[in-house]
């Protein structure tokens, strides 16, 4: 089983901070993704990584990849209260069964 | 922009029941997944569907579960006996063939076992 660690478990911050989550791993994947999930809906596909030392922008978020391709962060910059939510990073084993971290729940104070 | 569709959004059933629990995946999409995240817990992957097949499947999924795409555009699950400890979000996914990687979530199924 490949397991995806994510740090922290639980971060709440206020509007304006800048802040990073982890995703780690023993295993080499071939890609990860990062999604949000809101309370009681499906996870919300944000980025795929594929390339060790990637470095992925979607506005105010930065994605990167590791050299090693075991590891992934998300970076956010100036926090909104619109950020809120859980992230989870996942990523495929050979064939095409996703494993997902453990997840990070952001809170955002306005 | 398409997406992933599931009905119903919730499903109560008694335990011994079987369920059916549908997904519309997105249109030219060709590879068909279902997740289920137990409340509290780590969203996880229950079985791969290709060509008409099941590519892979966990343990979790046993002889309980089954999947079919009775239609050209309708994906399933069924749960032939649900027990209590079936009760749990249950998400569709698709992707396309050019990239396996990127999966799009549909916004689940709850289903609750009483």
């Amino acid at each position: 089983t490949q397991l995806l660690e994510q740090s922290p478990q639980f971060l709440s911050i206020q509007e304006g901070e800048n802040l990073t989550v982890y995703c780690n791993s023993s295993s080499v994947f071939s890609s990860l993704q990062w999604y949000r999930q809101e309370p009681g809906e499906g996870p919300v596909l944000l980025v795929t990584v594929v390339t060790g030392g990637e470095v992925k922008k979607l506005k105010r978020l930065t994605f990167q990849f590791g050299d090693a391709r075991k590891d992934s962060s998300l970076h956010i910059t100036a926090a909104q209260p619109g950020d809120t939510g859980l992230y989870l990073c996942a990523g495929p084993n050979t064939g095409n069964q996703f494993y997902f971290g453990t997840g990070t729940s952001l809170t955002v104070i306005p | 922009e398409p997406e992933v569709t599931q009905t119903p959004s919730h499903q109560v059933t008694q335990m011994g029941q079987e369920v059916i629990l549908r997904c519309v995946p997105i249109s030219n999409h060709l590879y068909f997944y279902w997740y289920r995240q137990i409340l509290g817990q780590k969203v996880e992957f229950l079985v791969s569907f290709y060509n008409n097949e099941i590519s892979e499947k966990s343990e979790i999924f046993d002889d309980q579960f089954s999947v079919e795409r009775p239609d050209g555009s309708n994906f399933t699950l069924k749960i032939r006996s649900t027990k209590l400890e079936d009760s749990a979000m249950y998400f569709c996914a698709s992707s396309d063939l050019r990239s396996t990687d990127t999966q799009y979530f549909g916004p689940g199924t709850r289903l609750t076992v009483l």
